[in-house]
């Protein structure tokens, strides 16, 4: 098994630019989450998804989209990049909201100018 | 909902010393504690997790406590290594309640020879 993986590792953008970080995971599992990490915050819960078709907000939501159309992917789409959007971002899965250990993937840096 | 406070948020210890990372949970009927660590540009991984009907859990150089009337949980680890050097996080939840997992603020463990 793979686990969870995302794509890209480093991105660079300007600020209203729009792209997608995209997430995968090979264990069959149910939910799915989005954080953003940034120094002295921990971890902040962006959206999840408890399964395909089903997603919801989380802490900090504003500015970023998502969507769940398989079990195996959630990508994390920014419509119009702003610098407070800069931070690293990691995608995590679970095999139910609830319930097991949640693994997480390498991560994404991102850098809006 | 939940809250979550870790610290130290920085600890420097000597090889072979023990150190400590404490967390204070504000939900009383939060009953998972899950510890992270983190290495340098990877994702979180789950090192060690206690749930609320037991009061310490250890695994070879590593132990968790947890005071549930104090609502508070601790990490402990013994005999540490440079390898140790890392940012640990905290998190709590309510199993199979719907609640998500509520993360510290990390603490940044640097191991000295």
């Amino acid at each position: 098994n793979a686990g969870v993986t995302q794509t890209p590792k480093f991105q660079v953008l300007k600020t209203g630019q729009s792209m997608t970080l995209q997430c995968a995971q090979d264990m069959n599992h149910e939910y799915m989450s989005w954080y953003r990490q940034d120094p002295g915050m921990g971890l902040r819960l962006i959206h999840y998804s408890v399964g395909a078709g089903i997603t919801d907000q989380g802490e900090v939501p504003n500015g970023y989209n998502v969507s769940r159309s398989t079990t195996e992917d959630f990508p994390l789409r920014l419509l119009s990049a702003a610098p407070s959007q800069t931070s690293v971002y990691f995608c995590a899965s679970r095999r139910i909201l609830g319930e097991g250990e949640q693994f997480f993937g390498p991560g994404t840096r991102l850098t809006v100018l | 909902g939940e809250n979550v406070e870790q610290h130290p948020s920085t600890l420097s210890v000597q090889e072979g010393d023990s150190a400590v990372i404490k967390c204070t949970y504000s939900d009383s009927a939060s009953n998972y504690f899950p510890w992270y660590k983190q290495e340098l540009g990877k994702g979180p991984q789950l090192i060690i997790d206690i749930r609320s009907n037991v009061g310490e859990k250890k695994d070879q150089r590593i132990a968790v406590t947890l005071n549930k009337t104090a609502k508070h949980f601790s990490l402990h680890i013994t005999e540490t290594q440079p390898e140790d050097s890392a940012v640990y996080f905290c998190a709590a939840e309510l199993t199979g309640g719907g609640n998500k997992l509520t993360f510290g603020t990390g603490t940044q463990l640097k191991v000295e020879l």
